[in-house]
């Protein structure tokens, strides 16, 4: 399983974008990338996941440069309900080897 | 739309009595797992299941039992509970894409 890398902590303000990089030398050509978000007391739920270049839903972009050994999650205008825990993680997701090992994750704080 | 259910939600138990968490899921994904998360720390893993009949150890699998014996049902076991085991617990079910997990059991060993 291919280990990733992310700040611990981020702050920023309401309206703000924001980017979390995760690092992740080691990815497999078979990996996918997946973001989870975390609140206080809850279990964590999926944001979106990618393979390459660029996705999008309706809550976060993800991007994903051609050497895949990084990948940014961005959220756009960020609201202080945005305040959680963003988890990397990486793997081959159709897999049964694939076990969400979770890092430390990135601890982001959005203030007024 | 249930998803992932765990009961019970809260749990206090003391050292040497043993439990069982219930795990539940209504999506007929065949991966499930358990995880641990203590203050201050990420999740790890201590046992998951590619399927009925299939179990494996995570990361921290020590003092935890495990059986899946339907698709649906994943019930972890505490053999003799102790204090290191309080924390919050968390059930999930995998699909290709993402991972849903439980509402968590907040379980304190005293």
């Amino acid at each position: 399983l291919a280990k990733t890398t992310q700040p611990i902590s981020m702050d920023s303000y309401e309206g703000q974008e924001v980017n979390i990089t995760c690092s992740h030398n080691n990815i497999a050509t078979n990996d996918y990338i997946t973001w989870y978000q975390q609140f206080p007391s809850q279990g964590p739920r999926f944001i979106i996941q990618g393979y390459k270049t660029k996705v999008t839903n309706e809550v976060a972009s993800l991007f994903i440069p051609a050497d895949r050994k990084s990948s940014t999650l961005s959220l756009p205008r960020v609201s202080l309900s945005d305040t959680a825990v963003y988890y990397c993680l990486v793997g081959e997701v159709s897999s049964s080897s694939y076990k969400l090992i979770f890092g430390s994750g990135t601890r982001l704080l959005v203030r007024p | 739309n249930a998803g992932v259910t765990q009961t019970p939600k809260f749990q206090v138990l003391k050292t040497g009595q043993s439990m069982t968490l219930q795990c539940a899921q209504d999506m007929n994904h065949e991966y499930m797992s358990w995880y641990r998360q203590d203050p201050g720390m990420g999740l790890r893993l201590i046992h998951y299941s590619v399927g009925a009949g299939i179990t494996d150890q995570g990361e921290v699998p020590n003092g935890y039992n495990v059986s899946r014996s339907t698709t649906e049902d994943f019930p972890l076991r505490l053999l003799s509970a102790a204090p290191s085991q309080t924390s919050v617990y968390f059930c999930v079910a995998r699909g290709n894409t993402e991972a849903f997990f439980g509402q968590g059991t907040r379980l304190t060993v005293v």
